[in-house]
């Protein structure tokens, strides 16, 4: 068990919908990345949080936005989904930027 | 930014070392080295970390070079249950934590 908490596990939704994702870090870690692995392929960095602040981007949508809470949980939001969409997203804290990621267990994502 | 390059996969036997090794030739001065493992359909698993030299733990061994461009992965005796994709991340000094492909360890009895 990592510490790091992924809601919902499993997301079944139909394209044009819109779905939250969300993930509660480990305790003390201000940092949380989100990653999306889609079907047999790596993990594509979507952004980064710390302690509230978004600090990085990387090939995110414009159809999906993300936030950290003052709790910081964060939450993936994605919007106007399509089949592609259909992926593992996954979270992940951690206490520095040198790199020790913890993920969480991840939320199954699919768009019919 | 840093990017990592990796062998797709590589196959070995029960009971051999495997040393699987990365490229990151655009490693910044403050970034660090770190591997993970993933199994299927689960979160990246942390294996180890470092900076330069050799680094180990209860599970692998990280050699890093002087000039910190690559580094090596070894996994000694490996087990069936040691087949996983393996991913090499340099990364830190920026907010940015990209993952390269990962190598895919396939082990056989």
């Amino acid at each position: 068990d990592s510490g790091v908490t992924q809601t919902p596990k499993h997301l079944i939704t139909a394209t044009g919908q819109r779905v939250t994702l969300r993930c509660s870090p480990r305790s003390g870690d201000l940092s949380v990345y989100w990653y999306q692995q889609s079907l047999d392929q790596g993990l594509q960095f979507l952004i980064h949080y710390y302690n509230g602040e978004e600090r990085a981007k990387g090939n995110i949508l414009e159809r999906f936005s993300a936030q950290q809470f003052p709790d910081l949980h964060s939450e993936l939001n994605l919007s106007s989904l399509e089949l592609g969409d259909s992926a593992l997203y996954f979270c992940a804290s951690s206490v520095n930027r040198a790199g020790e990621l913890f993920f969480g267990e991840g939320s199954r994502l699919t768009v019919l | 930014l840093a990017k990592t390059t990796q062998p797709i996969s590589m196959d070995s036997y029960e009971g051999q070392e495997v040393n699987i090794t990365c490229s990151h030739n655009n490693i910044a001065t403050n970034d660090y080295i770190t591997w993970y493992q993933q199994f299927p359909s689960q979160g990246p698993r942390f294996i180890i970390q470092g900076y330069k030299t050799k680094v180990t733990n209860e599970v692998a061994s990280l050699f890093i070079p002087a000039d910190r461009k690559s580094s090596t992965l070894s996994l000694p005796r490996v087990s069936l249950s040691d087949t996983a994709v393996y991913y090499c991340l340099s990364g830190g000094a920026t907010n940015k934590l990209i993952f390269g492909t990962g190598t895919l360890l396939a082990v056989q009895p």
